[in-house]
């Protein structure tokens, strides 16, 4: 079965600094991977998606994720954060053996001025 | 474009009472998912269905029912409710295998 780590379940970087949030995943088959953003009491966005193709994704609002079949990651950068960027992000994985789409525990990212 | 639609926003169950929650999606998907919420926990998959008539069960299904009877909605019922399914409750739609599921804005239960 398909699982997803995030590393960190809060995460805080100062504005203008570096945005690093790590998700790991496990899948017997290629996967499809996912990031989502939450804002408060809202539902959850797309940033980005892998689906077998570039392995270095670009999403909105400036992040982009790589996907590295040797290490099983799927990591979240943005190379300078903003205050609007403090948010909720999930990370999932599904693939195409069945349709579940499964998601890690979250990470929350706090920008410090 | 309505997209995923979660009815209601709020509600407050007594102890063994029962609800349905309701979700429609009007982009003609085929894939649509249940998800609870609890703080640091994630999203847990309830139930899933990849089309009408089709169900299956996902991660924490024990205390919920769901039933597809057509492509537009995919509703969660709960049967004799519990504290511990106080929660917040997602429902999801997605097209292709491939592809991002799209949420709805959320249901917030509180059992008392």
């Amino acid at each position: 079965a398909q699982s997803v780590t995030q590393l960190g379940s809060h995460v805080s970087v100062s504005e203008g600094a570096l945005v690093l949030l790590r998700c790991n995943y496990s899948s017997s088959v290629p996967p499809y991977l996912f990031w989502y953003v939450q804002y408060p009491n809202q539902g959850l966005q797309l940033l980005l998606k892998y689906t077998s193709a570039a392995t270095l994704v670009k999403g909105i609002n400036g992040f982009e994720a790589e996907f590295k079949k040797s290490e099983t990651s799927f990591h979240l950068t943005k190379p300078s954060a903003h205050m609007s960027d403090a948010a909720e992000y999930f990370c999932a994985v599904s693939d195409n053996r069945d349709d579940k789409i499964i998601f890690g525990k979250g990470t929350r990212l706090h920008i410090l001025p | 474009n309505a997209g995923v639609t979660q009815t209601p926003k709020f509600r407050i169950l007594k102890i063994g009472q029962s609800m349905t929650l309701q979700c429609t999606q009007d982009m003609n998907h085929n894939y649509m998912y249940w998800y609870r919420q609890d703080p640091g926990m994630g999203l847990k998959l309830i139930y899933y269905s990849v089309g009408a008539g089709i169900t299956d069960k996902g991660e924490v299904p024990n205390g919920y029912n769901v039933s597809r009877s057509t492509t537009e909605d995919f509703p969660l019922r709960l049967e004799l409710a519990a504290p511990s399914q106080t929660s917040v409750y997602f429902c999801a739609s997605k097209g292709l295998r491939a592809t991002e599921a799209f949420f709805g804005q959320g249901t917030r239960l509180t059992v008392v």
